[in-house]
């Protein structure tokens, strides 16, 4: 299916584990976005993708890492959970030729 | 602090109209946007507004734009149980093309 794709869809995890969320977008979109969702702050850029192999941070980067090796794929790694990490993580995809940008389901994590 | 402003609950009977309003910062946006988020799932988009357009008509959703306050505006007409969620306004930045959003308005629509 078309689409952005988010795995997994729940994760529990202990603090000081490191943890991967995988984003996969179908249509080759440029522009690739990581953000995280908490109650009273809306929604948050963790880091975002002009390209492959071109990253940079967004507002809330600290804690976390991104790699872009294919147009297509663009994980976010938790390099040692906190449980201030504990949130919904939504990727998102962008490209000039569409107008809307495209979000997956979301990742509810949970570091305990 | 946010450059999306939004107020963040909204109660409606089934029927009525819901009318969502926001500021935002950046007077440059080509365009704006409207996203719905239904309980437990992502963000959809649900309409856009070029940033030369003072309103957009879509089925039972207005738009309303004032550039000179930078203030949008999202009206549901006829409002229905479906229609229960958070919605949020969105204005993509220059240079990063990263979209900064509102807190997002809880709309709660009671039969």
């Amino acid at each position: 299916d078309a689409g952005i794709t988010q795995s997994p869809r729940y994760k529990i995890t202990e603090t000081g584990r490191q943890v991967t969320l995988m984003c996969h977008q179908t249509w080759s979109h440029s522009y690739m976005f990581w953000y995280r969702q908490d109650l009273g702050h809306g929604l948050r850029l963790i880091y975002y993708s002009a390209a492959a192999d071109i990253t940079d941070k967004g507002e809330v980067p600290d804690g976390y890492v991104v790699s872009r090796s294919k147009t297509e794929n663009f994980p976010l790694t938790l390099e040692s959970a906190t449980r201030s990490q504990t949130s919904v993580y939504f990727c998102a995809s962008w490209d000039s030729a569409t107008v809307g940008y495209t979000f997956g389901s979301g990742t509810r994590l949970t570091v305990v | 602090g946010e450059d999306v402003e939004q107020s963040l609950f909204l109660s409606v009977r089934e029927g009525d109209s819901s009318v969502i309003n926001c500021t935002y910062t950046d007077s440059s946006s080509t365009y704006l946007y409207w996203y719905k988020q239904e309980p437990g799932a992502g963000l959809q988009l649900l309409t856009y507004i070029f940033s030369n357009m003072d309103m957009k008509q879509d089925q039972r959703l207005t738009v309303l734009l004032n550039k000179k306050d930078k203030h949008l505006s999202l009206r549901i007409a006829d409002t229905q149980t479906g229609d229960s969620a958070i919605y949020f306004c969105a204005e993509p930045k220059a240079g990063n093309n990263r979209l900064a959003f509102g807190k997002g308005n809880q709309v709660v629509v009671i039969p």
